[in-house]
């Protein structure tokens, strides 16, 4: 079946880049997102991707989609202490429902 | 501003005592979720209607069930809340077309259960 995967923690210096990683396993998935989970609170679609792009970027946001390797990250340029945060994977099924990754928890040191 | 609300954003219940959790959108979307979240976990999703349809899916627990009155509403029914029932409850939307579902779901804050 579906399965997407992250690294539960990633720990960066306020001021450095942050590159979250992500694989799956559905090629045939049409989207996939980022979503951002503030503790305590739900989640907020960061940004997405069609499978038919490489990259794509907004603002601080980078996103790449290695297709062959099935492998998405998100850079997060001039990391602050706002994107304290967890940040999850997921791909969409043939149903658009959403396959989820369990997070990665982005830890900012001063 | 167009919105998912969900009430109340903490609820505290006793072991076996039924609890309904509410969810409201004002971006009229025709499908709305409910997903289940443990603690450092991924979202679960328990059903979905789209439209006036219920999807349930096939490993959520029949202590599980869901009710929406009209297009803006829609409960999360616990009937008989265990002490691994205590989670996020998170409430999204989507628009659908045509039976095909959209790329993008809204979520609201959550609900934090609590057994007691």
């Amino acid at each position: 079946g579906e399965d997407v995967e992250q690294s539960l923690f990633l720990s960066v210096r306020e001021g450095d880049s942050s590159v979250i990683n992500c694989t799956y396993t559905d090629s045939s998935s049409t989207y996939l997102y980022w979503y951002k989970q503030e503790p305590g609170a739900g989640l907020q679609l960061l940004t997405y991707i069609f499978s038919n792009m490489d990259m794509k970027q907004d603002q601080r946001l980078t996103v790449l989609l290695n297709k062959k390797d099935k492998h998405l990250s998100l850079r997060i340029a001039d990391t602050q202490t706002g994107d304290s945060a967890i940040y999850f994977c997921a791909e969409t099924d043939s149903n658009y429902q959403l396959i989820w990754g369990a997070g990665t928890k982005l830890i900012i040191k001063p | 501003d167009a919105m998912v609300i969900q009430n109340p954003r903490y609820q505290v219940t006793q072991f076996g005592k039924p609890v309904t959790l509410s969810c409201s959108q004002t971006l009229n979307h025709n499908v709305m979720y409910w997903y289940q979240q443990k603690s450092s976990q991924a979202p679960k999703l328990l059903f979905h209607y789209y439209d006036k349809d219920f999807n349930n899916e096939a490993d959520t627990p029949d202590n599980f069930q869901s009710r929406r009155p009209n297009t803006s509403f829609c409960f999360l029914d616990i009937r008989s809340p265990g002490l691994g029932d205590a989670a996020m409850y998170l409430c999204a939307t989507s628009r659908g077309t045509s039976g095909r579902y959209s790329y993008e779901q809204y979520f609201g804050p959550g609900t934090r259960l609590t057994v007691t």
